[in-house]
């Protein structure tokens, strides 16, 4: 069990560029969820797969931001067209098995100028 | 839909002190209960949970967080703090509908343990 791994743990992008991040789980896991963190607030969740399919979308996702996790492993979060009010920390999670228990990578530290 | 609730956005306390960090959920329907601790610069970890059954649970470092239906509280309480307790403490609920158990978080109370 190594964790659950985000990569990069930093981007700084400018305004109107595209980003995306890479999560993942741990490896027998088949719950992936992406959540995003702002400063001095808790973390908002995002979207949810149980394998490949995604089941689950919150508002929070504008038409900007997809998300895939094509094989059940590994996800991706993109968003295109970043703006300001995107700089937050985007966190990834998984669970497996009817634990309730999420583990949460460490996050990918979004700055947009 | 559900919200939590933590009116307690900072904690100062003196080492072997006790603590309570307050936490107050909203949901029309049963609910799971969380508390998560995030450590300086690292990720959120499970720190204890109230699924079903005694209504008082315990975390392996001396946390207790006691699940109060009527008062729709889930306070996190350590009767002694150490200075490795200083972290953010998020408190979390999920309800007992769907697949997804997704969590709705609270907006964290930073505990800082003084010696």
């Amino acid at each position: 069990d190594t964790g659950v791994s985000q990569d990069p743990r930093h981007k700084i992008t400018k305004r109107g560029q595209n980003v995306t991040f890479r999560c993942d789980p741990i490896s027998e896991h088949n719950r992936l969820y992406w959540y995003r963190q702002t400063l001095g607030q808790g973390p908002e969740f995002l979207t949810y797969f149980q394998n490949e399919a995604q089941l689950e979308k919150s508002r929070l996702l504008s038409d900007r931001f997809s998300a895939e996790r094509p094989k059940g492993s590994f996800s991706t979060l993109e968003i295109q067209r970043t703006e300001q009010g995107d700089s937050a920390m985007y966190l990834c999670a998984s669970s497996g098995g009817a634990n309730m228990k999420l583990f949460f990578g460490s996050g990918t530290q979004l700055s947009v100028l | 839909a559900q919200s939590v609730t933590q009116l307690d956005s900072q904690v100062p306390v003196f080492e072997e002190a006790p603590v309570e960090l307050r936490c107050n959920y909203s949901s029309s329907v049963s609910v799971y209960l969380f508390w998560y601790v995030q450590y300086p610069n690292q990720g959120l970890q499970l720190l204890l949970k109230y699924l079903s059954g005694s209504t008082l649970v315990e975390s392996i470092n001396g946390f207790e967080a006691e699940f109060n239906k009527s008062q729709t509280s889930f306070h996190l309480r350590k009767p002694s703090v150490h200075i490795s307790d200083t972290a953010e403490y998020f408190c979390a609920v999920s309800d007992l509908r769907g697949s997804a158990r997704q969590l709705t978080f609270g907006s964290g109370t930073q505990l800082t343990v003084l010696p």
